[in-house]
């Protein structure tokens, strides 16, 4: 099993561009999560899905869309990127509420 | 409002040292969940424990222990005779168990460990 994966690994954008990030697993896991890591901050959840075609904010959800149309696939959408968006960006899939997260290997992102 | 705390921020110890890191939760839930995460250079986050609030026994595994007390809201970890390989970033997190809706695991801001040969 591949676990939890993310593409692409590492993107530059120009303030203004779109872009969408993929996050697949393959645990059959019904719970899915997008994190962004800044330095000093921890990680913070920004948004999530419960299951197949469903989605919710979490803490920081400005900025960002998500799409989660199979089961194994959640996707994060930037719009217009901007500079404050340069983050890591993790993916993370657990197999209910409160069980253990099991996180993607990151992607970095710089918006210029 | 749930937060975790771990106010170290910093630790540099030498081999085969012993190591605390020390973390304080606060939740108003009765139910709810606690993890280790560990993150090394590479900048992946690894799983390490995940203990519910029911459950106050210690756990240890291999050089890992942890000492879950909920008196004092604390979920400390220990890592027994350190090594090299142990240097990396420590975070600890805390969930809500609510059934069939949302939930958020907030972490603490992390703990950066130096294990020195």
């Amino acid at each position: 099993n591949a676990g939890v994966t993310q593409t692409p690994k590492f993107r530059v954008l120009k303030t203004g561009q779109s872009m969408t990030l993929l996050c697949a697993q393959d645990m059959n896991h019904e719970y899915m999560y997008w994190y962004r890591q800044d330095p000093g901050m921890g990680l913070r959840l920004i948004h999530y899905s419960v299951g197949e075609g469903t989605t919710a904010k979490g803490e920081v959800p400005d900025g960002y869309n998500v799409s989660r149309l199979k089961k194994q696939n959640f996707l994060l959408g930037l719009e217009s990127a901007a500079p404050s968006q340069t983050s890591v960006y993790f993916c993370a899939s657990s197999y209910r509420a409160g069980g253990s997260r099991f996180f993607g290997p990151g992607t970095r992102l710089t918006v210029l | 409002a749930q937060k975790v705390t771990q106010a170290q921020t910093e630790i540099s110890v030498v081999e085969k040292e012993d190591v605390t890191l020390d973390c304080v939760y606060e939740t108003r839930d009765t139910t709810y969940y606690l993890f280790w995460y560990k993150q090394p250079p590479s900048g992946e986050l690894v799983f390490l424990i995940r203990r519910n609030s029911f459950d106050e026994q210690n756990e240890i595994s291999g050089r890992y222990s942890w000492n879950f007390q909920k008196s004092t809201s604390s979920f400390n970890f220990t890592i027994t005779a350190s090594q090299v390989v142990d240097s990396a970033v420590y975070f600890c997190a805390l969930s809500e168990a609510r059934r069939g809706g949302s939930e958020k695991l907030v972490f603490g801001k992390g703990m950066k460990l130096t294990v020195n040969p």
